[in-house]
Formats: C-alpha cells, structure tokens, sequence
C-alpha cells in the first residue's frame, strides 16, 4: 500500500485562488519532504525541500511567495500555491524518506494535479 | 554538481523482447544510491530498482535487472521479456548518502510493441 499519501489528486480553481496541498507519510516519520513540478512529458523539478519545524529550503528560481511551504509534523507538509495563476498549472508530487536508515528509498505521493481556469 | 543523463528520449521493443535503458551519471562521490523509477500514464512514481554504489553485484527485481558500471558511472537498465504493463516513462535517479534529495534524469518514454 501507500505510504504517502498526498491530497487532493485534482483541482480546479479559479484564478486568484489559494490552493493548499497535503503530503502525509502514513507509516514512517520523515524529517524531510520534498516538493516537485512535472511539466507534461519533462521530468520532476525539485522545487523545495520542506523541513520538519523550520524554514523550508527552495530551489534556485522558485518564488517563496508564491509557494508557501509548511512541515509542522514529522508525518505532515503542505504546499499552498498562492493566488495561483494559469501558468501555475501543473502536476505536483511530494516524497518523503524514512529518516531511520540511509539506505530506505524515497517513497512518492500520487500527485497533485492542479488545474487553474 | 552531480548530473543525470538519459540519451534516449524514447524507445520501443516488441512485447516478450528485451529492452536496455541508458543512463550515465557524474559525481565526485563514492558513496550513493541508483535508482530506476517507473511513471505510467496514471503518474505515478514507482520504484523499479534500486543500487547503492559500495556493492559489486547488480541489483535484480524479477524482469528488472541494472549493468552497474562504477567507474565509467553508468547505470543501464534492462528489462526482460517486455510486458504492456511495463509500458511507462522511466527516470534514472541519483542520490548521495549524506543527502535526501533526488537528482532525476529527463527521462526516456519505452513503447511496448504487440
């Protein structure tokens, strides 16, 4: 099964609208998640490495403004895409890695995909 | 900075025949972990295979097998008798062992034939 979970898989919304995105890691703890942007047929854009009760740490030309990120749990973070706009249209993906071991493999989210009318 | 690079943007290999995926890779480390991951048209990302740099032998999931090449740091991935499933865009990924992020190749998109 699933070991993060991410929510909502789809949304529509209006321009101008803030949308918030939920990454959970159902059965691990993770001190570190990460946020990524696919563009149709490109490959994962590491946006931001959110970290568990400090400031998250973006990538070089991601808008922090824009792209709010919160990891208030060891089990939760969150990106809420600001007055989101059409060009922020996009698939969203999280993973998270169980801190306990080097060697345990990334595990990923379903995704978000984020429609803006 | 480490890079990944996958030189086939796409491929295609008639079903029940094998397929083998580049991927090279630049680091000045010694120790790190390859991946494999799979992303059908459901986008989903799923682990193929995995190799962590300090063992010799190849890693092997079933059909899935990868030709780790240390020094000339290349991870190729091969898939044996070729299912529809595994139709699918493939990422070659690098991560370091004192990092958690994920550095991922464009990809290469692999066609399966009937």
């Amino acid at each position: 099964g699933a070991v993060v979970s991410q929510h909502p898989s789809w949304v529509i919304c209006k321009s101008g609208t803030s949308v918030k995105i939920e990454c959970r890691s159902l059965d691990f703890q993770a001190t570190t998640m990460f946020w990524y942007r696919q563009f149709p047929k490109q490959s994962l854009m590491l946006m931001a490495t959110s970290n568990e009760g400090s400031k998250a740490t973006y990538e070089q030309g991601v808008e922090k403004d824009k792209f709010l990120i919160n990891h208030a749990s060891l089990t939760l973070s969150t990106l809420t895409v600001t007055s989101a706009h059409p060009e922020d249209s996009s698939f969203y993906i999280c993973s998270a890695r169980d801190a306990k071991g080097a060697a345990q493999p990334q595990h990923f989210g379903d995704g978000t995909r984020l429609s803006i009318l | 900075a480490q890079t990944v690079t996958q030189s086939q943007p796409e491929m295609s290999v008639q079903e029940a025949e094998t397929v083998t995926l580049s991927c090279t890779y630049d680091t000045s480390e010694s120790d790190y972990y390859l991946f494999w991951y799979k992303q059908p048209p459901s986008r989903q990302m799923i682990l193929v295979i995995r190799q962590e740099a300090y063992k010799q032998q190849n890693a092997t999931e079933n059909r899935f097998s990868v030709n780790f090449q240390k020094a000339a740091k290349s991870f190729s991935l091969k898939i044996s008798d070729s299912q529809l499933g595994d139709a699918a865009m493939y990422f070659c990924a690098y991560r370091s062992n004192g990092d958690d992020k994920i550095i991922f190749g464009k990809g290469t998109r692999l066609h399966i034939l009937p």
